[in-house]
């Protein structure tokens, strides 16, 4: 297996252009995550979906953040308009029914920068 | 709120000598996850503890966990420099659906 597979691996962009990141997770994980990662919050989950369905958002930060799993092997998150605070490494990953024995895989991830 | 809290943030060690990491949580869970993440890697799953008690090894890593004390540890034995990363724990609070909180993370640096 290929793994979480996550593009792009790089992005800058202008400040109030729309920026989407892409995920393809393992094939037969029931789930999906993004996340976030910056020097000062540390890792935060921003929403996961279950069997294609979000379950919890309640980590995004603000309506200028979308995601969207249109079927069990795609996803995409979001950023329209982008601001600098954005800027950040942005990861996705998957986990099977039954996670809990398991954990997550990670893909590994995508810098963006906003300028 | 839950505070997932790792201590030391940073930790300069030499090669050879022993320490251990430490992971506090507020919440009741009973499902912990160890990761290691390398500058500018992605985060590579290293112990799964699933019951209080667990006690997990791999190499020169060791993880437990106290549920009952909210608190797991990472030991490391015998340091050597391949074991420079940034560890994180994680807590699983949502009664094994699907919602991880991770600790700030643990910068270990073995100097040779």
């Amino acid at each position: 297996d290929a793994g979480v597979i996550q593009s792009p691996r790089h992005e800058v962009t202008e400040m109030g252009q729309e920026v989407t990141l892409r995920c393809k997770p393992i094939s037969g994980h029931d789930y999906l995550f993004w996340y976030r990662q910056t020097m000062m919050r540390g890792l935060e989950l921003l929403i996961y979906f279950n069997n294609n369905v979000p379950i919890d958002d309640s980590g995004m930060p603000e309506d200028r953040f979308s995601a969207k799993m249109p079927n069990a092997s795609f996803s995409t998150l979001k950023i329209q308009p982008s601001e600098p605070r954005d800027s950040a490494v942005y990861f996705c990953a998957s986990s099977p029914l039954g996670w809990g024995n398991y954990g997550y895989t990670f893909g590994s991830g995508t810098r963006l920068t906003v300028v | 709120e839950l505070k997932v809290e790792q201590n030391p943030l940073f930790l300069s060690m030499q090669e050879g000598k022993n320490y251990t990491i430490y992971c506090n949580y507020s919440t009741t869970s009973d499902r912990l996850y160890w990761y290691r993440q390398d500058p500018g890697k992605s985060l590579e799953s290293l112990f799964v503890l699933l019951s209080n008690g667990a006690v997990k090894q791999e190499g020169r890593l060791m993880a437990s966990l106290d549920t009952k004390a909210r608190l797991s540890t990472l030991h490391i034995t015998a340091a050597v420099h391949d074991l420079s990363a940034t560890y994180f724990c994680a807590v699983d609070i949502s009664g094994n659906t699907g919602k991880l909180i991770f600790g700030q993370g643990t910068t270990l640096q073995v100097k040779p």
